[in-house]
Formats: C-alpha cells, structure tokens, sequence
C-alpha cells in the first residue's frame, strides 16, 4: 500500500532558526512529489515539486531535497520567521492513470519570536 | 490565478440532517476532490470526479454522497449527519493535462454536527 510518513509531528523553532522536515515514502511507481503549506484555517498551497531527475530545490527560504533511491525527501527553512507557521504536508503522486496522490499527515511548525 | 470557492467557512447542523457542501472552481480542470481533515489524521479522500457525472469512491466515502452536474460544481452531500461527521472538508481540483499539475485547494468548511 503507498504510504506517506512525515516527521516530526509538530516543532517549535525560534524566530530567526533554521528547521528541517522529513518525509518518507513507499508510493511506486514514483511520479513526483510536492511540499504543500496550509495556514491555519486555510487550504494547502503548493510550495514546491519534486521529480524523479531532481536533487534539491529552492523557492526563497524553502529548499526541498529529494533522494528517489531511499524514498526520502526534506524541507529545509532557512531563517524562519513567524508567518512560517503552518501545517507542511508532504504529498507523492504515483506515475500511470491514477489521478490520485498520497497524502502525509503533515508536520505542524510553529515560530516563536 | 486558480480559485476554489467553498459555500461556507462554517456550518452547524443536527444529527440526521441531510446536509449540502457546495464547491466551485474557476478553471475548468476535469478533476475535482473531496476531502475531510481531522486532528493527527491529516487528509482523507471521500470521493472524486474526473468529469461531469462521473464519480468514484476515495478512501471514507460511508455516510457521503457526490453529485457533479457541471463541470465548475462537486457537491457534497451527508445523508444522515453524525456526530462522527464533525470535521474540516477541503475541496480540490486539478486539471489532467500534466500530472505535475498541484491541487488547488479551497479554504474549507468546518462543520459542526451536533
């Protein structure tokens, strides 16, 4: 069965801290993967994508990393700042007809000022 | 920009109403997503629709049904409210053109059956 672990669960950083999520998967055929963000009571927004040929990205202070051989990805945030407060959810899409990704349970961060 | 527009941000009903979650979408993707968001749980896929009057079960879909008369619409429906129902719903959809394409979220309905 694919499967999406995340952790930790929950982190609480300082303001200004670096931070770093991780996120293992057994979802097969691998498509791609994406880090997803959701402010409190709001829905998830994308942050980043990551496929199969794709080491590491960045998108401002969030850099993903991707490792396709042990089926582990990573989102790094670089000096952290209170509006990075937020849900991350890791989300791994399967190649072939399947229209539908797995879903992780996502790592709650909060920034401390 | 992809806008996904949830009829209420919050909804109290009774137990055993029949109660109506309506979503819309502004940028004709084929898919549509129904999903419930509970504490420790993360996402959990009800149903979805990959075109008009298409339908097919996701993972919880007991309790739930869908109806997707126009492409922009995905309703969906408790037949029976149960307290077990209580959550965060968040509507999705994502065009099938590249399936790199993310899924575009609206902000979600928390209901409240009591």
């Amino acid at each position: 069965k694919n499967q999406v672990e995340q952790s930790p669960q929950s982190l609480i950083i300082l303001e200004g801290k670096n931070c770093t999520l991780q996120c293992n998967y057994t979802v097969s055929p691998f498509s791609n993967l994406r880090w997803y963000k959701q402010d409190t009571g709001r829905g998830p927004v994308s942050l980043t994508i990551m496929t199969f040929s794709e080491n590491t990205k960045s998108n401002g202070r969030y850099t993903a990393t991707l490792d396709a051989d042990t089926k582990q990805s990573s989102l790094h945030i670089t000096a952290s700042q209170l509006s990075d407060s937020a849900s991350y959810i890791c989300v791994v899409k399967a190649s072939g007809g399947s229209y539908i990704p797995t879903f992780g349970r996502g790592t709650s961060l909060i920034v401390h000022p | 920009d992809v806008k996904v527009t949830q009829s209420s941000r919050y909804l109290v009903k009774r137990t055993g109403e029949k109660v109506f979650l309506e979503c819309v979408q502004d940028m004709d993707h084929e898919n549509m997503f129904w999903y419930r968001q509970d504490p420790g749980l993360g996402l959990r896929l009800i149903y979805f629709s990959y075109d008009v009057k298409m339908k097919e079960k996701g993972d919880i879909p007991e309790g739930y049904s869908v109806s997707r008369e126009k492409k922009e619409r995905f309703s969906l429906i408790l037949e029976s409210a149960s307290t077990n129902q209580t959550s965060m719903y968040l509507c999705a959809s994502s065009p099938t053109s590249g399936r790199g394409q993310p899924q575009h979220f609206g902000d979600g309905t928390r209901l409240s059956i009591l």
